[in-house]
Parts: structure tokens; sequence; C-alpha cells
């Protein structure tokens, strides 16, 4: 499968538990994002990367999250010290440096903060 | 500052009749277009892009979306809905003043009926 990959699909934590979610772009692609979804509403943009660097964080990525792409290849997203309101879809997305950067996701993953 | 209005939250249409749902967006620059359908639980899948050229392009499944510069419109457009078209679509716009981001509407339930 050459699609991108997200680990693990579904994630249950009690409130203050630290979590870590894994994405595996598209092995061609240089570009990877994260983004948040809620029930209802739109994807919302939180970070990303071209390689190695993360270029871009949106006003959302409080301090309790980070999100690292070490050796420009697969990229975790930690949240630490998880509230209920983190509950959500978290997706990543990868795309070329090249054109118009249509993106092509995951099949996310889901945290429930109890 | 980039944003996408989908003004329906669902839209209703019989099997074998025309569709369209409807996106509005607002950039300072020029904008890339996308539109992207998701079933439950999973991702979101690319459907079809606008960069430049001509106003209708055409996207995966019979689906065409139409751009209207003046209107600042980018509707999604099918000329005979499938039962199996049922599912949630995204409308998606990226500021070319701006980063790479992807800012998505909040979308638009579409249920075809038999």
């Amino acid at each position: 499968d050459t699609g991108v990959s997200q680990d693990p699909r579904h994630k249950i934590t009690k409130r203050g538990q630290n979590v870590t979610f894994r994405c595996d772009p598209i092995s061609e692609h240089n570009r990877l994002y994260w983004y948040r979804q809620t029930l209802g509403q739109g994807p919302e943009f939180l970070t990303y990367f071209q390689n190695e660097a993360q270029l871009e964080k949106s006003r959302l990525l409080s301090d309790r999250f980070s999100a690292e792409r070490p050796k420009g290849s697969f990229s975790t997203l930690e949240i630490q010290r998880t509230e209920q309101g983190d509950s959500a879809m978290y997706l990543c997305a990868s795309s070329f440096v090249l054109g118009p950067g249509e993106l092509f996701f995951g099949e996310g993953s889901r945290l429930t903060v109890l | 500052a980039q944003s996408v209005a989908q003004p329906e939250d669902q839209v209703n249409v019989a099997e074998g009749n025309p569709l369209t749902v409807k996106c509005t967006y607002s950039v300072s620059g020029n904008p890339y277009l996308f539109w992207y359908v998701q079933y439950p639980n999973r991702g979101l899948q690319f459907l079809l892009k606008y960069i430049t050229g001509d106003n209708l392009v055409k996207g995966s499944y019979g689906f065409e979306a139409e751009f209207n510069k003046s209107q600042t419109s980018f509707h999604l457009k099918k000329p005979s809905a499938l039962v199996s078209d049922s599912a949630l679509y995204f409308c998606a716009v990226r500021d070319t003043n701006s980063g790479y981001a992807l800012n998505f509407g909040k979308g638009t339930s579409l249920l075809v009926t038999p």
C-alpha cells in the first residue's frame, strides 16, 4: 500500500495522559500536514513540514501539542496532559513540493479522552 | 486571510437527478480550489482541483466543478446522482499569497435517495 498510513487508528485515554500518533506519508512526498477534525466540522490545520523543517504552525497548536519529522520521512504528533476537548480525529496528509499541492490524506487517528 | 463557506449543511437529491454542492471562497491572492469527499470513519479523498485555465474542471466519479471568479464560487456538480455518492463533501482553498496549507469549509452532507 503506497498511501498515507496513520497509527493507531483509535486511541482511548484518560484525561491528563500523554498520547502520540504516527504518520507515514507517501514516500515521494516532501510535505506533511497535520489536521484536526471534530464532529460536524471540516478539518482544521495544525501544522506542516517540508522535509524535516516545520514551516507553519496554527495557533490551534497549543504548547501541549508537539509535532516532529526528524528524518523527513514519518512524523509524530504528541499531545501532553490530554483534555476532553482534545477528543477529535487527527488527520495526516502529504503532498508533493511542486505543483498546486493537493493533499492526500490518511484514514485518521481518532482520539477519545475520558 | 483565506476562508471557505459551504452554505448548506445538507443537500438531498433523488437518484438520477443532477446535484450541486455550493462553495464560496475568500482569498487575498489567487485561489487554488479543491473538493474532497469523506465517507464515514474514513479519511478525505481528493475529487478535483482548479488551478488555472478552463473554468470547468472534471474529476473523479463523474464529478465536475465550475470556477466563477466574479462570484468567488466553486460549486461541485454531477449530472446524475447515485446513491453511493451519499457522503460528506468538503471544499478547500489555498491562497497563493499564503502558505501551503489548505483551508477547509465545514462540509456539506449529501444524501441521495433511491
